[in-house]
């Protein structure tokens, strides 16, 4: 089955930085990868979505690129603010339309 | 749109006990996605539901259960609850098979 692992688990930049978070998946088949942001007390929020027609989404200072022959995908913030701080999941969903959830990472933005 | 909303936010239950959670999805949408989320295994898919038809199940117990009412509403059971069991609950609505919205979680811990 699909297996997704994200890197790194914390990731600590000044405001203004770029932050990258990555992630590999296992199964080839997969076809759509969103990442999701979760603040404290707070259900996860669809940020951005990609699926494996394209290499590359954007929207505003997030972006999301995808390499299907390496099986890797990866979330860019650009500008970063303080408000970005939160913990962000990448996943990956399965031949049976199951999302399958990397481990997660803590993003701070020291202002 | 109002977004999706889970019921009760917050139950602290007795091992042993059984417990009901609800969530109502976004409106329009068919799909419901009930989550586990603990800090130790993170976000872990429990079941689908589908014009009232279970579509898709994790690797959970039998305790774990789940139906689905005509107004796509969506409710699910745990049986005979262990102290493992506490975990914050989330439900994702989606009109099929596309894009997942979460709710805010329902927070069970077992005593």
């Amino acid at each position: 089955g699909e297996n997704v692992e994200q890197h790194p688990s914390t990731l600590s930049v000044q405001e203004g930085d770029s932050a990258v978070i990555k992630c590999t998946y296992s199964d080839s088949a997969s076809n759509y990868f969103p990442w999701y942001k979760q603040e404290l007390g707070k259900g996860p929020q669809l940020i951005i979505d990609i699926r494996s027609n394209v290499g590359e989404k954007k929207d505003q200072r997030i972006a999301v690129t995808l390499n299907k022959t390496a099986k890797h995908f990866s979330l860019h913030i650009t500008e970063t603010q303080p408000e970005d701080s939160a913990v962000y999941f990448c996943a990956g969903e399965d031949s049976s339309y199951k999302l399958i959830f990397g481990s997660g990472t803590r993003l701070l933005v020291r202002p | 749109k109002a977004g999706v909303t889970q019921t009760p936010r917050y139950l602290i239950k007795t091992r042993g006990q059984q417990v009901t959670l609800s969530c109502s999805p976004i409106s329009g949408h068919r799909s419901v996605s009930w989550y586990q989320q603990t800090p130790g295994q993170g976000l872990q898919f429990l079941f689908e539901y589908f014009s009232e038809t279970q579509r898709n199940k994790g690797n959970f117990p039998g305790r774990f259960s789940g139906r689905q009412f005509s107004n796509s509403r969506s409710e699910m059971n745990v049986s005979t609850l262990e102290l493992g069991d506490s975990a914050l609950y989330l439900c994702a609505s989606s009109f099929d098979r596309d894009e997942q919205y979460f709710g805010p979680g329902t927070r069970l811990t077992v005593t």
